[in-house]
């Protein structure tokens, strides 16, 4: 069974910084885009980043840039998100997926809830 | 930024009915639209994708039309678990999503 987990979420005050993992089984990480999302309360589902197979290509959407980095360890069968400079405004759950059929999402994680404030 | 519009917010119905929802992009996405479908407490599932195209497992009972600014996602006739919250999403410049569509039971 194709599955994913999320982890690493907390509370953390401005600035702070926070290390999303995403456990993945039932597939071969090493052949699939995946991403990160997040949804904030009473918002609309956001796309943050997606990275390739081989984590030679990257992508991040413009509020984040410079400040998260998405990376991976295929040998764990691992994604993982590095969130630096936190800011309220990136409060929310966090969800991880596989980037299939160049661009829509399947088998997204629960997700984890990251909460920024003092 | 591609801005995806949904409607209605709200879509009251009752079990066996048949529910149309619509999705409208600020701009040309030519097909590369998806339909998710979210339960409380649950993560999206990928229902269709390039507009029309049923993603693995699902039901026949969900469709998809539309090109270009005008989408619509179609539950020919609602099942009791089809009661849900759906989103579109556009792949075509970087990768945003619709506001939500609530289906729920009347």
């Amino acid at each position: 069974e194709v599955q994913v987990v999320e982890s690493g979420g907390g509370l953390v005050q401005p600035g702070g910084s926070l290390r999303l993992s995403c456990a993945a089984s039932g597939f071969t990480l090493s052949t699939y885009w995946m991403a990160w999302h997040r949804q904030a309360p009473g918002k609309r589902l956001e796309f943050v980043a997606n990275i390739r197979p081989d984590g030679n290509e990257i992508n991040y959407v413009d509020s984040v840039k410079g400040r998260f980095t998405i990376s991976r360890d295929n040998a764990k069968n691992s994604l993982y998100l590095q969130m630096n400079s936190l800011r309220g405004e990136d409060t929310a759950v966090y969800y991880c997926s596989k980037d299939v059929l160049g661009g829509y999402f399947e088998h997204w994680g629960q997700g984890t809830l990251v909460t920024v404030s003092s | 930024e591609i801005v995806l519009t949904q409607s209605p917010a709200t879509l009251s119905l009752s079990p066996g009915e048949r529910a149309t929802l619509s999705c409208r992009a600020s701009q040309s996405v030519s097909s590369s639209l998806g339909w998710y479908q979210q339960k409380p407490g649950q993560p999206p599932r990928l229902l269709i994708y390039d507009a029309s195209n049923r993603a693995t497992g699902i039901p026949a009972r969900f469709s998809g039309s539309g090109s270009g600014t005008d989408f619509t996602l179609t539950i020919s006739s609602l099942e009791p678990e089809d009661f849900a919250v759906y989103f579109c999403q556009q792949r075509s410049k970087w990768r945003t999503f619709g506001q939500g569509t609530k289906v729920e039971i009347k």
